[in-house]
This record gives C-alpha cells, sequence and structure tokens, in this order.
C-alpha cells in the first residue's frame, strides 16, 4: 500500500545531540516537504524538494538542514538539538502542479 | 502577507448537530485542501478542492475561488469528529496553513 512513514513517532533528548528524523514514501511522488507545527497551532513549511538533489527553504526559518539523495527518502537533521527544537515535525510529499499533500504521522520532538 | 483565516476559532456542538467551518484567503490560490488533525496530531486529508462542490458521507465542501473562501459542512456530528481542521491554500509549492479550527462533539 503506497504511504509516507515517519521515524522515530516520539524522541527525547538531551541539549546537544545530533538528530535525524526520518521520512520515506512508496507513492513515487517528486515533490516532499518538512513543516514544523507547535501544539495547537498551524503548521509552517521549513523545507522541500522538487526532486533528488533539490532542497529548498521554506517561509520559517530552521536551524535544521535536508538531503534528498533518493526519490523516496527525505531526511531532516539536526546537528546540535536544543529546547526551542521541542515541536513537531511533519513530513508530507505530492505529485503534479498543484499537488494534493498527503502526511505522514508526525514526530514529536522534546529537547531537554 | 499572505493570510488565511479560519473562523471559528472554537466549536463546542451536541452530537448531531450539523457544523459550517469557514476559510477566507487573501491571495488567489491554485487549490485549496481541508484537513483534520486528530489527537495524535495525524493530518487525514479531507478535501483537495479547486472550486465547487465536493460530498464524502457526512462531510462535504465548496470553494469559491473568485471570492476567496471556501467551506467545510459537517452535518450529524459525531464525537470522532472532534479534533482540529485545518484548511491549507496551495499556489504553486507554497502552502499557507490558517489557524485552524478546533471542533469539540460531546455526545
Amino acid at each position: 500500500e503506497a504511504d509516507i512513514y515517519q521515524t522515530p513517532r516520539y524522541l527525547v533528548i538531551g541539549t546537544g545531540k545530533k538528530i535525524t528524523l526520518e521520512c520515506s514514501q512508496t507513492m513515487g511522488h517528486d515533490k516532499m516537504y518538512w513543516y514544523q507545527q507547535d501544539p495547537g497551532m498551524e503548521l509552517h513549511l521549513i523545507h522541500y524538494s522538487y526532486g533528488v538533489n533539490s532542497t529548498e527553504k521554506g517561509d520559517l526559518s530552521s536551524e535544521s538542514t535536508v538531503s534528498r539523495i533518493r526519490t523516496e527518502h527525505f531526511p531532516l537533521t539536526l546537528e546540535s538539538a536544543r529546547p526551542s527544537h521541542t515541536s513537531q515535525y511533519l513530513c508530507a510529499s505530492s505529485e503534479g502542479q498543484p499537488g494534493e499533500q498527503f502526511f505522514g504521522p508526525g514526530t514529536r520532538l522534546t529537547v531537554l | 502577507g499572505i493570510q488565511v483565516e479560519q473562523s471559528p476559532p472554537d466549536l463546542i456542538l451536541q452530537e448531531g448537530a450539523n457544523s459550517t467551518l469557514r476559510c477566507n484567503f487573501s491571495d488567489s490560490v491554485n487549490n485549496l485542501q481541508w484537513f483534520h488533525q486528530n489527537p495524535w496530531g495525524q493530518l487525514i486529508n479531507l478535501f483537495y478542492i479547486p472550486s465547487g462542490t465536493k460530498q464524502n458521507g457526512r462531510l462535504s465542501a465548496t470553494t469559491v475561488a473568485t471570492e476567496r473562501y471556501s467551506l467545510l459542512y459537517i452535518s450529524s456530528s459525531q464525537t470522532t469528529d472532534s479534533g482540529v481542521y485545518f484548511c491549507a491554500r496551495i499556489n504553486n509549492n507554497d502552502m499557507r496553513f490558517g489557524a485552524g479550527t478546533r471542533l469539540t462533539v460531546k455526545p
């Protein structure tokens, strides 16, 4: 079944740790996105990709980085996590222009 | 800047009641989506609706792009409809979300 996956679902880490949030989709979509959402608030786009080797920053500034080496995989990395990074991170993918976006289940990150 | 405004921000209903959620957007859109975010944070796609009206069971949506608004109708609400409803307007690859409507359906 075509889907979009995120791991881990929940992560609690200490300040200064390097982390990578994984996102994979089996829908064959060329476009992928990362959003950040604080509890009860709207989603903000932090990164997106049009395809392999393409990455762009979204409208919300983020200290995270992304890579797109394979079509189906779009990991997000924080080199040194801080409490201000505590949030939910949602990955999405779409096809076409404009395309309907489909979301993964999210990663809830807590940095102590 | 680009604005996506949702109303009402909060809505409490008795099970079985009907409701209308509104989404206003400040610029032209290529498309618009409605989502339901469940208590576990998962965003569920409800409608992908550039214009016109679509229906899916007890839910329906109408977008009037020329007047820059979209409506989501929920009929015969159930407790499982509780959660946050977001609209998002799409232009090319620029997706902007509203702040959501938090719906609570009481038994």
